[in-house]
């Protein structure tokens, strides 16, 4: 089935340790985004790419890192710089990033501080 | 900056109930706005998409309208389910980067 798959569901950081979340699409789609999820608060938008060997900052990008070396692939580093990284991370992709075009989300990880 | 707020947020029914959800945004220059229902500890599943140019979307008990010039949108959902309980989220597209999402209306549908 097509779909994109976030994973691990469940990660714990320590003080000063860099972590990856990993979001992988079989959708064939152009664009990912990765949202931050803090209770009470919408989504905030942390980094996405509009095409392979391509991103942009998001509103809260600082702390955080991406890579899109293929387009199915697009990891999310919370570095030591993030201060407050506990947060419900979601993947999302689109078709491309016109504005018409709808974005399909996946489960989430869960990220806590040790 | 595009502000997007969901009222009430949260809402109890008892099974069967007819019931409104409401999303209003602060700029009507948007592509579309996305309806989204999230479980508990889950991703977003996508309800309904309605274009600028669109006035409603229905999918089977549910139903989003779009008053873009008044900057407001409802889902509509009806004989509600208990198993419909869940939070549901509104989203305006901006542009290519920008998805502004409201904070959610906790659903709970009491059997």
């Amino acid at each position: 089935d097509g779909g994109i798959t976030q994973s691990p569901k469940y990660l714990f950081r320590k003080e000063g340790q860099n972590v990856t979340l990993s979001c992988e699409q079989n959708l064939n789609h152009d664009a990912m985004y990765w949202y931050r999820q803090d209770p009470g608060q919408g989504l905030r938008l942390i980094y996405y790419s509009q095409i392979v060997n391509d991103f942009q900052k998001g509103d809260i990008a600082e702390g955080y890192s991406v890579s899109r070396e293929k387009k199915e692939s697009f990891p999310l580093t919370v570095t030591s710089a993030q201060k407050n990284p506990t947060a419900f991370y979601l993947c999302a992709s689109s078709i491309g990033a016109r504005g018409w075009q709808p974005q399909h989300f996946g489960d989430g990880t869960r990220l806590s501080i040790l | 900056k595009q502000e997007v707020t969901q009222i009430p947020a949260a809402l109890s029914v008892p099974e069967g109930e007819n019931l409104v959800l409401n999303c209003s945004f602060t700029d009507s220059a948007i592509y579309n706005l996305q309806w989204f229902r999230q479980d508990p500890g889950k991703g977003l599943t996508s309800l309904l998409l309605i274009q600028s140019s669109q006035r409603e979307q229905t999918s089977g008990r549910l139903n989003a309208s779009l008053d873009k010039s008044s900057g407001r949108s409802t889902l509509y959902i009806a004989a509600s389910q208990p198993g419909d309980s869940a939070t549901y989220l509104c989203a305006v597209r901006g542009g290519a980067n920008n998805l502004f999402f409201g904070t959610g209306t906790r659903l709970t549908v009491i059997p």
